[in-house]
């Protein structure tokens, strides 16, 4: 069964701080990985990853696919209280469906 | 990436009754999908709204539940039919715009008493 996994679930720092989000996934058929950051009702999406080792990076927010190990990272730095949300993680099939991993919530603390 | 309106925003609706949720979009897209997104849970696939045919219903959805409607490339409706206080979610819509990353509508948080 195809599966996307996050961690850790939630995660609390202080402002400034860098956070690490991990999202590792078992599917046939990758085709990419997408990250979603969820602050109310619909996820905005942040990067779409299809090749493995090249970066994406947009202001404090980077990320990087490995599809050898079948996992991404999502980073922030400097974070600030905006940051606060839940960030989804979703790999998209052969089929254009995306699974969705369960979210970390992060709250940044001022 | 497509812009997507999504309405209502929220409703509270008495058991029994049925709610009708539009999506529009901006520009044509290919493919549009619904998910239900439970309380403290992540999205689930409902099912795949198909221009011009029947919609494809993911594993514990079904039609006669979760009616369906793509009139157009641009338009799609969902209906939680003969609702029940276990239908409380955010539902939401998202079209494909390969390359760009799936959008979302805004989402309709659904509260069932």
């Amino acid at each position: 069964e195809d599966k996307v996994v996050q961690s850790p679930l939630s995660l609390v720092v202080h402002e400034g701080d860098t956070v690490t989000l991990n999202c590792s996934y078992e599917v046939t058929n990758f085709r990419s990985l997408l990250w979603y950051k969820q602050e109310k009702k619909a996820p905005t999406f942040l990067f779409m990853l299809t090749s493995s080792g090249i970066e994406k990076k947009s202001g404090r927010l980077s990320s990087i696919l490995d599809k050898k190990e079948l996992f991404s990272i999502l980073n922030i730095t400097a974070t600030q209280t905006g940051d606060s949300a839940v960030y989804l993680c979703a790999v998209l099939f052969g089929n254009e469906k995306l699974t969705f991993g369960t979210g970390t919530r992060l709250t940044i603390i001022p | 990436s497509a812009v997507i309106s999504q309405k209502p925003s929220r409703d509270i609706c008495q058991r029994g009754t049925s709610l009708t949720i539009q999506c529009q979009v901006d520009s044509q897209v290919t493919m549009m999908f619904w998910y239900r997104q439970q309380p403290g849970q992540s999205l689930t696939l409902i099912a795949t709204a198909n221009q011009g045919s029947e919609a494809t219903y993911e594993s514990g959805f079904v039609i006669d539940k979760f009616p369906i409607s793509r009139p157009n490339l641009t338009f799609s409706t969902l209906t939680v039919s003969n609702m029940s206080p276990e239908d409380s979610s955010i539902y939401l819509c998202s079209g494909d715009r390969p390359g760009s990353g799936y959008t979302f509508g805004s989402g309709t948080r659904l509260t069932v008493v």
